[in-house]
């Protein structure tokens, strides 16, 4: 079993669709939680992190974290066809936060 | 201010043969982490580096991998005699402080590919 879980989708949704992205993980050591977005042929790119249950929001992101079901989901509003990617979730422990272990990423389709 | 530059962005090479990635890291930053991001995968860490040591190398291969960060110039990550195996894109990222909870920023990445 990996450490942690994510639908590898595609996952495929009209402009404007409130898009939900989810990774189960199985290590309740985990303590610090990020978002990254990768397009195609680029290098994965920080969107979000936080590192206590509830929500973060920034923009049209909201990330969100529950430790007691070792379950996080990133929400994203009114979607674009420029939020078109490959979102990652990534988590670390405390004792050794430069390590982060990596979902193996959802492809996200916004149709114009 | 440059972000994490990773060259080459592309490199062929044929089986048996060495390949070297460089990362320099962003200004001001003296911590270095390279990952690999097989095809369909997530990426998976390989080895963290501060200037002139290796602090975890524990996602390395035991052989033909090695890593070393100078006192000046740029990371290298190192692979002899490569396989189609190690075909694969290559990440590094860097900081300016070992605690990195908050994420860190990867470089471009390079594309290896092994014929």
């Amino acid at each position: 079993q990996k450490e942690v879980e994510q639908d590898p989708g595609p996952l495929s949704v009209p402009e404007g669709a409130i898009v939900s992205l989810n990774c189960t993980y199985s290590n309740s050591a985990f303590q610090y939680f990020m978002w990254y977005r990768q397009y195609s042929r680029k290098g994965p790119e920080l969107l979000m992190y936080t590192y206590s249950s509830g929500n973060k929001e920034d923009g049209r992101f909201t990330a969100q974290v529950d430790k007691s079901s070792k379950y996080i989901s990133l929400f994203i509003r009114d979607s674009q066809p420029s939020d078109s990617a490959t979102y990652l979730c990534a988590m670390s422990v405390g004792d050794s936060s430069y390590k982060l272990i990596f979902g193996s990423g959802t492809r996200l389709l916004v149709r114009p | 201010n440059a972000g994490v530059m990773q060259n080459p962005r592309h490199l062929v090479r044929r089986r048996g043969q060495e390949a070297r990635l460089r990362c320099s890291p962003m200004k001001g930053h003296s911590h270095v982490y390279w990952y690999r991001q097989l095809p369909e995968e997530g990426l998976k860490f390989m080895v963290y580096l501060q200037k002139e040591n290796i602090i975890d190398e524990s996602g390395m291969p035991k052989e033909r991998f090695s890593a070393e960060f100078p006192k000046e110039g740029p990371s290298i990550l190192r692979i002899q005699q490569v396989v189609r195996g190690d075909s694969a894109a290559y990440f590094c990222a860097s900081s300016h402080t070992p605690e990195t909870y908050y994420g860190y920023t990867f470089g471009s990445g390079t594309r290896l590919t092994v014929v």
